[in-house]
């Protein structure tokens, strides 16, 4: 069974410093790796999507790596904002497999 | 693109009441997925559809969690009877074609509280 862990649990950051979260999974066997941020009260929107056969996707501010053979992705948020206060979770997509297993998430703050 | 849409918001129920959450995915998208969301488990996947046809209900907890596709615009999540402990937030999420490849997108969830 895949296992997502997301450390930490949470993370205060002052305005303008640069965020790295982290997400590893035990089963190196994936088909892909999504990130999702999700506000309070709201859905998750999916932030990025790495296929098992790329090393990062970037999207703005954003940027994703996956290394699959230690079992590791890390969310880069550069220049954080206020703006970028929400949950982010990260979820691993099993090969010729539907389901995606989630992480716990880790809930930023950028502190003003 | 109007997005996932999920009805109603909030639902409050005492306990043995039937409950029905409703969601009408993104058109275009023929993959749907019901989830629910907790402190103590994350979130769990409830059941898949693809194309209107239920392809996994293995994360269904018990009998009295149902669900329904009858077109590729609107499904249902009904619990029947109801009990506290399915006190949660249910999010319906949709895709297109080859979920795998295609992100899933999510609503903003029912929250559920059974009294």
């Amino acid at each position: 069974k895949q296992e997502v862990t997301q450390i930490p649990a949470a993370l205060s950051v002052p305005e303008g410093e640069n965020l790295v979260l982290n997400c590893s999974f035990t089963d190196s066997a994936i088909y892909n790796l999504q990130w999702f941020r999700q506000d309070p009260g709201k859905g998750l929107t999916s932030l990025l999507l790495i296929q098992s056969s790329q090393r990062e996707q970037t999207s703005g501010r954003l940027n994703a790596s996956l290394d699959k053979s230690s079992g590791r992705s890390t969310l880069y948020i550069a220049a954080s904002q206020p703006g970028d206060s929400a949950t982010y979770l990260c979820a691993v997509g099993l090969s010729n497999d539907y389901k995606l297993s989630f992480g716990a998430g880790t809930t930023v703050t950028v502190r003003a | 693109d109007a997005g996932v849409i999920q009805s109603p918001r909030h639902e409050v129920t005492e306990m043995g009441q039937e409950v029905t959450l409703r969601c009408k995915p993104i058109s275009g998208h023929n993959s749907l997925f019901w989830y629910r969301q907790t402190m103590m488990r994350g979130l769990e996947l409830l059941i898949y559809f693809n194309n209107n046809v239920p392809i996994d209900d293995s994360g269904m907890p018990e009998d009295r969690f149902s669900a329904k596709m009858p077109n590729a615009s609107f499904s249902t999540l009904k619990i029947q009877p109801s009990e506290p402990r399915d006190s949660a937030v249910y999010f319906c999420a949709s895709s297109r074609r080859a979920p795998q490849l295609q992100p899933q997108h999510f609503g903003d969830g029912t929250r559920l509280s059974i009294l």
